[in-house]
């Protein structure tokens, strides 16, 4: 699998969008980008995932460099309730995912 | 529709003892995952298994044992607990296709 790069924190103002930048110049053509989140102590949360398109859906959009070596996640009109640890991860299919440590986003009134 | 049903929540064990933490799913999924979680730190993928019958080691399977005689069921066995098992677990399932995983919200266990 992949590896990602995350920046470790990142903070947005409650009713601003907020977009969480991924590095995966290592990526394959057969992987995938997904996006979870963990808030607080709970299971992780499945947002997001695209191959090579951009994708949107009711929590968020998936937007992929050309080169497939990047992305971004954006959350168009963040909320407190969004502040978690947000989690990219590339792999092929659906075997295995690869937790790094991802992006803590702190959501401030 | 439950999802992913772990249990226990909260256990405490001590040190040499065994237990099984319970994972059961009702969305029929063929694939299904346990991960633990240290601290501050990302999920490492303990076992897997990609339907009934067939189980699959992960990155940490150390001191860990499955069972997967049922397509709704992924027991995850602890023999012989150790102060390192101390973390949070969480079972997961996945119907095959190239979608999001479901998790369950986890077992913390505690090993003294």
């Amino acid at each position: 699998d992949a590896k990602t790069t995350q920046p470790p924190s990142m903070d947005c103002a409650e009713g601003r969008a907020a977009n969480l930048p991924c590095n995966h110049s290592t990526i394959s053509g057969n992987e995938y980008v997904y996006w979870y989140r963990q808030i607080h102590s709970q299971g992780p949360q499945y947002i997001i995932h695209g191959l090579k398109n951009n994708e949107t859906n009711e929590m968020a959009s998936l937007i992929i460099t050309e080169d497939r070596k990047s992305s971004t996640l954006i959350l168009p009109h963040a909320t407190l309730r969004d502040t978690a640890v947000y989690y990219c991860i590339v792999t092929f299919g659906f075997q295995k995912l690869v937790f790094g440590t991802g992006t803590r986003l702190l959501v401030s009134p | 529709n439950a999802g992913v049903t772990q249990t226990p929540k909260f256990r405490i064990l001590k040190i040499g003892q065994s237990m099984t933490l319970q994972c059961t799913q009702d969305m029929n999924h063929n694939y299904m995952y346990w991960y633990r979680q240290d601290p501050g730190m990302g999920l490492k993928l303990i076992y897997y298994s990609v339907g009934a019958g067939i189980t699959d080691k992960g990155e940490v399977p150390n001191g860990y044992n499955v069972s997967r005689s049922t397509t709704e069921d992924f027991p995850l066995r602890l023999e012989l607990a150790a102060p390192s098992q101390t973390s949070v677990y969480f079972c997961a399932s996945n119907p095959g296709q190239t979608g999001g995983y479901t998790f369950g919200s986890g077992t913390r266990l505690t090993v003294v």
